[in-house]
């Protein structure tokens, strides 16, 4: 079974400063997608960002980056220019591809909680 | 809709009885999934539906928990003889068709209180 830890139960940011949250996760699957997804007071989960596992360039969207280490089976996410809207818990999740056929299931971690200091 | 919603928001309940939770996915999604999140904890996978199916209830934590879905759409997580141990946020999940690069689009989840 696939499981998926994130180590940072909190981490606290300087607004504009660059912070990272750290993942690792554990598979004998050699194809999956790894998500971090962020989850305001409001509860809605947001996909922040998402890789595929076969593809060794690193995701970026705007301000959000990951580290993807496949060998490592590391995934961390990086946040440039942190804003206060940042301020949550994140979550690292794991999908695979042909798990048996159940490439629908997200696994997640137990989510880091991120304050954003003004 | 614009986005997934689940009703109600928050709900508390006497322990024993039965409560309903529903789910209104995104207009066209065929694959729904609900999810449990304990306090402190991650997302934990309950059920999953491709259209009316259920070809996963792996993840139902007991009989006394069962879901439907009708009409490819609304889901209903049923639990009965709550116990407090049932004391979750409950969230549902939606994607246009099961695959595992796809986005899944949660609602705003409900939070069950047992007491």
């Amino acid at each position: 079974a696939q499981t998926v830890t994130q180590s940072q139960p909190e981490m606290s940011v300087q607004e504009a400063e660059t912070v990272t949250l750290s993942c690792t996760y554990d598979t004998s699957e050699s194809d999956y997608y790894l998500f971090w997804y962020k989850q305001p007071p409001s509860r809605q989960m947001i996909l922040v960002i998402r890789q595929e596992a076969y593809k060794q360039q690193n995701a970026t969207e705007n301000r959000f980056s990951v580290n993807f280490q496949k060998a490592a089976k590391s995934f961390s996410l990086k946040i440039s220019d942190s804003q206060l809207g940042d301020a949550a818990m994140y979550f690292c999740a794991y999908r695979g591809l042909n798990s048996g056929g159940s490439n629908y299931k997200l696994t997640f971690g137990k989510g880091t909680l991120l304050t954003v200091n003004p | 809709g614009a986005g997934v919603s689940q009703s109600p928001s928050n709900k508390v309940t006497e322990k024993g009885k039965d409560v309903e939770l529903r789910c209104d996915p995104i207009s066209g999604h065929t694959a729904l999934y609900w999810y449990r999140q304990r306090l402190g904890q991650g997302l934990e996978f309950l059920i999953y539906f491709q259209g009316n199916s259920a070809p996963d209830k792996s993840g139902l934590p007991s009989d006394r928990f069962s879901a439907e879905r009708t009409g490819e759409s609304v889901s209903t997580l049923t639990i009965q003889r709550t116990q407090q141990e049932d004391s979750a946020v409950y969230l549902c999940a939606s994607s246009p068709r099961q695959g595992a690069r796809l986005e899944a689009f949660f609602g705003q989840g409900t939070r069950l209180t047992v007491v």
